[in-house]
């Protein structure tokens, strides 16, 4: 079965920093690029993060440029965001996702259930 | 960055009745748009990519239309299992990947 299971969220104070990890099975991690995309409480969906197979290539939106890097490790199957100088603005439920690129389609084919992150005092 | 509305924020829909869901991009995206369906308290799913090649597994009743800036998702015969809500995506100008704020069907 294939599954994407996110941990490392948590209650962090402003300033503060978490590292989220994304356990990746059922598939061949090292195919595919990965991406992580939040949602705040009662909000939509905000694409965060994405990095490609071999982890050369990365890309952010531009809220968390600078205090978010995500990476992989394709032997532990693994990806992970780390997240620094966190905001109240970045609580968040935290998803990983596989996204398939055949172009010229890039979309997010499977889904973790999700970690929850609260930046608050 | 691409800027992606969706309309109408709410769908009351009674089961058995057609909804029709609409997306708009501030700029063309060609057909380069997904569709995600959320259920309370669970992950995204996709529906539709490419505008309106619906993924694997996904019933016959969801359909795409559309290209450019414009674009709709139908679902023919809601059943009770389809009250949600919709999400739209586009993936032609990245980064970043933008979302719609969601269409939420609920039971009129």
């Amino acid at each position: 079965e294939v599954q994407l299971v996110e941990s490392g969220g948590g209650l962090v104070q402003p300033g503060g920093s978490l590292r989220l990890s994304c356990a990746a099975s059922g598939f061949t991690f090292s195919s595919y690029w990965m991406s992580w995309v939040r949602q705040a409480p009662g909000k939509g969906l905000e694409w965060v993060a994405n990095i490609k197979q071999d982890g050369s290539e990365k890309y952010y939106v531009d809220s968390v440029k600078g205090r978010f890097t995500i990476s992989r490790d394709n032997a532990k199957n693994s990806l992970y965001l780390q997240m620094n100088s966190l905001r109240a603005e970045d609580t968040a439920v935290y998803y990983c996702a596989r996204d398939v690129l055949r172009f010229p389609h890039y979309y997010m084919d499977v889904w973790g259930k999700g970690t929850t992150v609260t930046v608050s005092s | 960055e691409i800027v992606m509305t969706q309309s109408p924020a709410t769908l009351s829909v009674s089961p058995g009745e057609r909804a029709t869901l609409s997306c708009r991009a501030s700029q063309s995206v060609s057909s380069n748009l997904a569709w995600y369906q959320q259920k309370p308290g669970q992950a995204p799913r996709l529906l539709i990519y490419g505008a309106s090649i619906r993924a694997t597994g996904i019933p016959a009743r969801f359909s795409g239309s559309g290209s450019g800036t414009e674009f709709t998702l139908t679902i023919s015969i809601l059943q009770s299992e389809d009250f949600a809500v919709y999400y739209c995506q586009q993936y032609n100008n990245w980064p970043p990947f933008t979302f719609g704020p969601g269409t939420k069907v609920d039971i009129k």
